[in-house]
């Protein structure tokens, strides 16, 4: 599976955009982006994933660039609640999803 | 809540207890996996279940011992644990596929082990 690259830490005011990088230049054509996030001492919890195109769902929008070597998660207006580690994971279809966590950012959303 | 449950939340043990932490899920799916989560560190896979059988092992050592006696059911099973093992233990679940993409894993809460 493709590494990712994040940056390991993120401020954000409440109610900005929330605007979290991540790098995967290694992906391969089969490989989706999915991002997850773990509220402290919680278990990951799901937010996204895309292919090429960029999506958008009730938490999140993600935005892939053409030659999907990187990609950006946009909280578009962050509350305190969502003060959480992020993580990028690129990975293939198929079989049982072998999830790979690197350090992803903490992101933490200012008052 | 997502439909994944652990137990105990919580769990002190001496290195020569033997303990097992449980995790169901609700979800109807047919992939069940362990994760550990040291401080500091990034979650690290430790088994994966499909279907029941055990297609993942991540070189874990044989101190802990998973088992899944139904796609619902999972348990992981300690004996003679060292302090390094003190960790987050997080169980998850999905609903394999074939050929699709849009899987998800659904996370517990995890247990919070302690071993002194």
């Amino acid at each position: 599976d493709a590494k990712t690259t994040q940056p390991p830490s993120m401020d954000c005011a409440e109610g900005r955009a929330a605007n979290l990088p991540c790098n995967h230049s290694t992906i391969s054509g089969n490989e989706y982006v999915y991002w997850y996030r773990q509220i402290h001492s919680q278990g990951p919890q799901y937010i996204i994933h895309g292919l090429k195109n960029n999506e958008t769902n009730e938490m999140a929008s993600l935005i892939i660039t053409e030659d999907r070597k990187s990609s950006t998660l946009i909280l578009p207006h962050a509350t305190l609640r969502d003060t959480a580690v992020y993580y990028c994971i690129v990975r293939v279809v198929g079989g049982a999803q072998k999830l790979v966590f690197g350090q992803g950012t903490r992101l933490t959303i200012n008052p | 809540e997502t439909g994944v449950t652990q137990t105990p939340r919580h769990l002190v043990m001496g290195m020569t207890n033997k303990k097992s932490l449980k995790c169901e899920q609700h979800l109807g799916h047919n992939a069940m996996y362990w994760y550990k989560q040291s401080a500091k560190k990034p979650l690290e896979l430790m088994f994966v279940y499909n279907f029941k059988e055990q297609t993942e092992n991540n070189s874990v050592p044989s101190r802990f011992s998973p088992e899944c006696p139904n796609s619902s059911h999972l348990f992981l099973h300690l004996h003679t644990l060292q302090p390094e093992d003190s960790a987050l233990y997080l169980c998850a679940s999905s609903q394999e596929r074939a050929g699709g993409p849009w899987v998800t894993q659904y996370f517990g809460p995890g247990t919070r082990l302690t071993v002194l």
